[in-house]
Formats: C-alpha cells, structure tokens, sequence
C-alpha cells in the first residue's frame, strides 16, 4: 500500500492556460475525491467519485473545472482558461467505501498551482 | 451545511507541554475525523471518531457526539507536533462522504 499520490506536486502557469492534474488512489479504494485548499483556508469539497462515476460537485466547481475517473482507477482534474483565484493546493482523497463499516479518507500530498 | 468551528486558532506550547484542542460542530454527524497537516502540506489522520473516545500514544481524542463537541489532546508535545490540526465532519450516513473542515488550530511547539 503505497497511499495516495499526485503529480505533479507544484504547478506554475500563466493565466488562460490548462492545467490537468492526476491523483492515484489507494489500491482496491472504490471512491476517490476532491478538494481545494487556500492559503489559511481548512480544505473545501469539490467533487467524488464512486468507481467511475462522477456522483456530486460542488458549487465551487464552476464550468472550467472538469475531473474524470476513467475505469475507476486514477483521477485527473482538468482547468481551463486558469484565473488567478485558482491559486490553491489542490488534495485528492481516497476511501474504500462498504456496506456497514467506517469510511475513512487517506489525503495526498496535493498539487500547489500558481497562476501568475 | 454543517458548520465546524475550532479554537484556539493559535497555540504555542513548550516542549514537553500539554494540550486540549476543541472542535465544535452545528448538526449530528456520521463521521469525524482529526488531522494534521505538516509543513509540507501532508494531510495526516490522527482519528476517526465520530463517537467515544482514542488513544494513540501521546494522542488521544473525545467525540461527544450529543454535544456536538470533539476535543483533541496531546501530551508531552514535541516539535513535531506542530502544524495545523483539523477537525473534519461529514452529516449524512449514505451518501458520499463530503467533508466539511473546520478553520484549523495552528499549533506551534518550542524547544
């Protein structure tokens, strides 16, 4: 069990670019999600997934924001056209989720973005 | 939504000092957990307690759930102990787990 990981883990880009980030979960995890931290911030809930299917989203995640979880495994997050307010870490999580037991997430080490 | 408060905000300690961090919470809750986040950003869970009381080692944890309180102690803290501890909370029972965290308590431990 090698936890959740991201890449990249620091990410410098220049307004209007794109940005995708990839989060792997922990193995045999079935949900995995989303969040974004700002400085001196608690981290705030973006989105989940259950397998491969995306089954909420936050207000936060306006329409330049989109995450996948292609065959239930890895997770990108992709933003389009960046603004400076997107300037965060943003932290993956992963649970394994059954029926009638405790579901704990195992946070990343995050994604620091800057845009400049 | 579920609001989550925590204080102190800030905490500097002595080595080798105790203390009682607290967390606050507006609803019932399924699950709580506390963390820690080091310098480099890395959330660390310390517990899951969304009731009862843990211990692990010099750390322990409290959750009264009808009170809607949680309380975080360390003992004996050492310099790796700073940090920012947070207190997370999800209410719904079958749904995704959705944290919400509370502000953080930044705690700072000198040799």
């Amino acid at each position: 069990d090698t936890g959740v990981s991201q890449d990249p883990r620091h990410k410098i880009t220049k307004r209007g670019q794109n940005v995708t980030f990839r989060c792997d979960p922990i193995s045999e995890h079935n949900r995995l999600y989303w969040y974004r931290q700002t400085l001196g911030q608690g981290p705030e809930f973006l989105t989940y997934f259950q397998n491969e299917a995306q089954l909420e989203k936050s207000r936060l995640l306006s329409d330049r924001f989109s995450a996948e979880r292609p065959k239930g495994s890895f997770s990108t997050l992709e933003i389009q056209r960046t603004e400076q307010g997107d300037s965060a870490m943003y932290l993956c999580a992963s649970s394994l989720r059954l029926a009638g037991t405790q579901e704990t997430q195992y946070f990343g080490p995050g994604t620091r973005l800057l845009v400049l | 939504g579920i609001q989550v408060e925590q204080s102190p905000p800030d905490l500097i300690l002595q080595e080798g000092a105790n203390s009682t961090l607290r967390c606050n919470f507006s609803d019932s809750v399924n699950n709580l957990q506390w963390f820690h986040q080091n310098p480099w950003g890395q959330l660390i869970n310390l517990f899951y307690i969304p009731s009862g009381t843990k211990q692990n080692g010099r750390l322990s944890a409290t959750t009264v759930a009808t009170e809607r309180y949680s309380l975080l102690y360390i003992s004996s803290s050492q310099t790796t102990d700073s940090g920012v501890y947070f207190c997370a909370v999800d209410e719904r029972a079958a749904a995704g787990n959705k944290l919400t965290f509370g502000g953080g308590t930044r705690v700072l431990v000198k040799p």
